[in-house]
């Protein structure tokens, strides 16, 4: 069965230092990879999806940059982190959104001080 | 990105009593999932949906894919406490390699 981790569970950060967060998924191969955003009590953003290894796509200009170095892991990360990128970040998978759900890891709270 | 309007944003209701809440979209959508998300957590897939008409029920809940597809319901019948917690519509548009995600309903049920 397919499972996805998601590291660390919670992170608190000061304004400028850097950011790395890790997303691993097994049990599959060349699955579509996605980072989301939840700021506190709202809906989720999608920051980033991958299809491929090395291949992202980003949906909003912003302080963060993610990479795909292998089949199966998503790192999202930043230079120098900022207040506003305080918020719950999930790392979700799937097979093929058209026909097939996506899965979500269990989040890293992150906070920005 | 996609614009998804989820209704109502929060619920307080009575133990027993049934639930519905629904998601518009302003575009087609070929896909529509229903998550549940508890404090903590990532969102746990409830529902999907393929086919537009397509009606599908998990235990006590049950979830239409519209007609029009752009639009999705998700009910909820008999509430019970375990239920509480923030319910997500998301759909994948055509052609679309990603899921955008309805802003929620947050829901309370009262003993």
């Amino acid at each position: 069965s397919q499972t996805i981790h998601q590291w660390p569970a919670t992170l608190v950060q000061p304004v400028g230092s850097p950011l790395s967060l890790e997303c691993t998924v097994e049990g599959t191969s060349n699955p579509n990879l996605y980072w989301y955003r939840q700021a506190a009590g709202r809906g989720l953003q999608l920051l980033f999806y991958s299809v491929g290894i090395g291949q992202i796509s980003s949906e909003v200009p912003q302080n963060l940059s993610a990479s795909r170095p292998q089949d199966r892991q998503f790192i999202l990360s930043s230079k120098k982190l900022l207040l506003s990128d305080s918020g719950f970040y999930l790392c979700a998978w799937s097979v093929r959104p058209q026909d097939s759900p996506l899965h979500f890891g269990n989040g890293t709270r992150l906070t920005v001080t | 990105g996609q614009q998804l309007n989820q209704s109502p944003q929060s619920m307080f209701i009575q133990e027993g009593e049934d639930v519905s809440m629904n998601c518009t979209s302003s575009s087609i959508f070929n896909t529509w999932l229903w998550y549940k998300q508890e404090p903590g957590e990532g969102p746990v897939l409830l529902i999907a949906l393929y086919k537009a008409g397509e009606l599908t029920s998990n235990g006590r809940l049950t979830a239409q894919f519209g007609i029009t597809r752009k639009d999705s319901f998700l009910n909820i019948s008999a509430s019970i406490p375990s239920d509480v917690g923030i319910y997500f519509c998301a759909g994948v548009a055509t052609g679309a390699n990603n899921l955008f995600f309805g802003t929620g309903t947050r829901l309370t049920v009262i003993p």
